[in-house]
């Protein structure tokens, strides 16, 4: 099984419309983030959790919002969808900074087209 | 504010020979990690190689091999003996404070047979 995994990996919906997308991890980390990917502009930070009780805006954080459920679990949301937030997005987990290499570790993705 | 530039947007090699991918960066921490990430059609972010700014000597992992400039900002990416696997989207990433990573727009690399 996958070590990060993400639901759903498609996802086709309308403007206006409340989207969430969900991340696993079996890693036992404590970080996780969400990024989204755009042609030409590679991967942006949107949000980041470096524990449960803790929750940070990246770089894009406007129109998202994110809930980090528990270690394993960190899902991000659209509460208005609009067409420009159609894109690829990822999770990524890595561990704690005592421990770290500084490496991520991302899930598969999931493609979503906002119409 | 960190940046990563990939200045080729697409680059073509041969199978069996060597190509190298381009990436310059700007950061003003003395100390940070770079990373290769490699996408392929399938679209998983795959780590290829990593890099700490502390050492001097050349990360290297069997065919991917990197040449680490510090003072030029520079993290450039050798493949050798290149695989028709080896097509896919490469990302050059550094890591600001608190891991989160700034990546480049990517370079696609094809492979011919």
């Amino acid at each position: 099984d996958a070590d990060v995994t993400q639901t759903p990996r498609n996802r086709i919906t309308k403007t206006g419309k409340r989207i969430m997308l969900e991340c696993s991890q079996t890693k036992g980390h404590d970080r996780m983030y969400w990024y989204r990917q755009d042609p030409g502009l590679g991967l942006r930070l949107i949000y980041y959790s470096f524990d449960v009780k803790d929750i940070n805006k990246g770089e894009i954080s406007d129109g998202y919002s994110v809930s980090r459920q528990a270690q394993a679990k960190f899902s991000l949301s659209l509460e208005s969808a609009i067409p420009n937030q159609t894109a690829l997005y990822f999770c990524a987990t890595s561990p704690p900074a005592a421990a770290s290499t500084d490496t991520q570790y991302f899930g598969p993705g999931t493609r979503l087209t906002v119409l | 504010a960190q940046t990563v530039t990939q200045s080729q947007p697409e680059m073509s090699v041969q199978e069996a020979e060597t190509v190298t991918l381009s990436c310059t960066y700007d950061t003003s921490e003395s100390d940070y990690y770079l990373f290769w990430y490699k996408q392929p059609p399938s679209r998983q972010m795959i780590l290829v190689i990593r890099q700490e700014a502390y050492k001097q000597q050349n990360a290297t992992e069997n065919r991917f091999s990197v040449n680490f400039q510090k003072a030029a900002k520079s993290f450039s990416l050798k493949i050798s003996d290149s695989q028709l696997g080896d097509a896919a989207m490469y990302f050059c990433a550094l890591t600001q404070y608190g891991n989160k990573l700034v990546f480049g727009a990517g370079t696609i690399l094809r492979v011919k047979s």
